[in-house]
């Protein structure tokens, strides 16, 4: 049970925009950023979106991030073939002694 | 360019331990810490913990505390992380990862526990 809540699955055809959502709580995304990692089955993810919206070089703009009270969002616009992977979300938690957490992932499925 | 190499697949049987490694290079190693984060079949990333590599200070995830211990060696850029009493459902592949947003990952280390 991850403690950040993602919906396993999204889907979309080339040239579509999608949204994934991440929802979380006043300990993590309430108070923290948020990051986005895309993996691709089989290999390590790769970060996609750090701070909430900042995407870092050579990740295309069709990818953004957006935060709002306990919530995020990554947005893909003009969905491409090479989009489909999994995508997970992340933030620091202040409760305890301070640990990230992370989503479950989303399962992107290009049409 | 940063680079994370980490050691190769183990196999291990339930109460054992298993050290996997993570060689850095093409930054300085000790600018940014190291975070361990696993990944279990078709489950989400789990954070087990990190250790700044410049003054050995860790922070583990709770979940982790009694069984894990994560190391570095500056003078070979790697750093280690050790888990202990292994269990079926320690089955992951485990990452290494740095920099502040996590922008550089290892390939992954695949750990099986089976008896």
């Amino acid at each position: 049970q991850s403690v950040l809540t993602q919906p396993p699955s999204a889907s979309g055809t080339p040239g579509q925009r999608v949204t994934i959502s991440c929802s979380g709580s006043s300990s993590n995304i309430g108070t923290n950023t948020v990051n986005w990692y895309q993996q691709v089955p089989g290999t390590a993810p790769k970060l996609l979106i750090y701070s909430n919206n900042q995407r870092p070089s050579g990740v295309p703009d069709r990818f953004s991030g957006s935060k709002s009270g306990t919530s995020a969002s990554l947005t893909i616009s003009g969905l491409q073939s090479e989009d489909e992977a999994d995508y997970s979300c992340a933030a620091w938690d202040d409760s305890l002694n301070g640990y990230w957490v992370f989503g479950g992932g989303t399962k992107l499925t290009v049409l | 360019q940063v680079q994370l190499v980490q050691s190769g697949a183990e196999v291990k049987k339930p109460g054992a331990s298993v050290k996997v490694s993570c060689k850095a290079s093409g930054y300085t190693f000790t600018t940014y810490g190291i975070t361990w984060v696993r990944q279990a079949p078709g489950q989400g990333l789990e954070w087990m913990g990190w250790i700044r590599a410049d003054n050995d200070h860790r922070n583990y995830a709770q979940k982790f505390q009694d069984r894990v211990t994560m190391t570095s060696d500056t003078s070979t850029n790697t750093a280690y992380m050790e888990l202990r009493s292994l269990r079926s459902d320690d089955t992951a592949v485990y990452y290494c990862a740095t920099g502040v947003s996590f922008d550089h990952w290892g390939q992954g280390t695949l750990v099986t526990v089976s008896s």
